[in-house]
C-alpha cells in the first residue's frame, strides 16, 4: 500500500517559538494532503486541506496565521505552528490520497509538547 | 454539518467473545464509510472499506462490517476477538464529491482480555 510519512515524531518545544512537521508521500503523489489534530483519547479533527501549488483550505475555528500549510510539491507538504503555546501540545497527523483515488493514507503522526 | 457517532467508547471483551461496533452517520447524500484501527503507539490504519457493491464488507484481520442504508449505519463486526485486537477504532465517512475530506467519529476503546 501507499505510504506517508511524518518528521518529526516527536517534538519538545518553548513556548513563543515555531515548529515545522513535514508529511511526505513517499511512492505516490497527492495534489491534496490533510492536516488533522488528536487529542489524547479523542477523534481526529480535520484542521486543513493541503492544495498542491494553492492556498490551503482551514476547516472552521482554526487560525490560519497560527497554523501555516505549504504544499511545496506533489510528495510533500509542511504544517508549521507558529507562537506555539502549551495548548497547542497535541498529536498531528497527515494523510494524503494517491491522485485520482479517494481512499487516505495516513501518517504515523507527530507529537508536539509545548512547555 | 454531517456527523458521524460511535456509541460504544469504551467496550471490554474476553478473546473469543463476539465484537461488534456500532457507527451512524448523519448525511442523506452517497458516502463512501471507512473503519480505521489505531494499535497503542502507532498510526491510523485501514480495517475496510465501503464505496459501493455488496453492502457486506470484509476487511483484513477477520473483521467485517454491513451498511444498512436505511439505517445510516456501518456496524463493524469480528465473530471472535483476540487480544491483539486491543485498539482504538475510528469509524469515517466521506461524501462523495466532497473534496475527499473524511469525518470521523469519536472512536471506540476496545480492551480484549485474556
Amino acid at each position: 500500500g501507499a505510504v506517508v510519512s511524518q518528521h518529526p515524531s516527536r517534538v519538545i518545544c518553548k513556548s513563543g517559538t515555531s515548529v515545522k512537521i513535514e508529511c511526505r508521500s513517499l511512492d505516490f503523489q497527492a495534489t491534496t494532503m490533510f492536516w488533522y489534530r488528536q487529542f489524547p483519547k479523542q477523534s481526529l479533527m480535520l484542521m486543513a486541506t493541503s492544495n498542491e501549488g494553492s492556498k490551503a483550505t482551514y476547516e472552521q475555528g482554526v487560525e490560519k496565521d497560527k497554523f501555516l500549510i505549504n504544499h511545496a510539491s506533489l510528495t510533500l507538504s509542511t504544517l508549521t505552528v507558529t507562537s506555539a503555546h502549551p495548548e497547542d501540545s497535541s498529536f498531528y497527523i497527515c494523510s494524503a490520497p494517491p491522485a485520482g483515488g479517494n481512499e487516505q493514507f495516513f501518517g504515523p503522526g507527530t507529537r508536539l509538547t509545548v512547555l | 454539518a454531517q456527523s458521524v457517532s460511535q456509541h460504544n467508547h469504551h467496550v471490554i471483551l474476553s478473546e473469543a467473545a463476539s465484537l461488534e461496533l456500532g457507527c451512524n452517520y448523519s448525511y442523506g447524500g452517497t458516502v463512501n464509510l471507512f473503519w480505521y484501527v489505531q494499535y497503542p503507539g502507532q498510526h491510523l490504519q485501514l480495517l475496510l472499506k465501503y464505496f459501493s457493491g455488496d453492502p457486506l464488507v470484509k476487511g483484513i484481520k477477520g473483521f467485517e462490517a454491513e451498511f444498512i442504508k436505511s439505517k445510516f449505519s456501518f456496524n463493524l463486526r469480528k465473530p471472535s476477538v483476540q487480544w491483539s485486537d486491543t485498539a482504538e477504532y475510528f469509524c469515517a465517512v466521506l461524501l462523495t464529491g466532497g473534496g475527499n475530506k473524511l469525518t470521523f467519529g469519536t472512536g471506540t476503546q476496545l480492551k480484549v482480555e485474556l
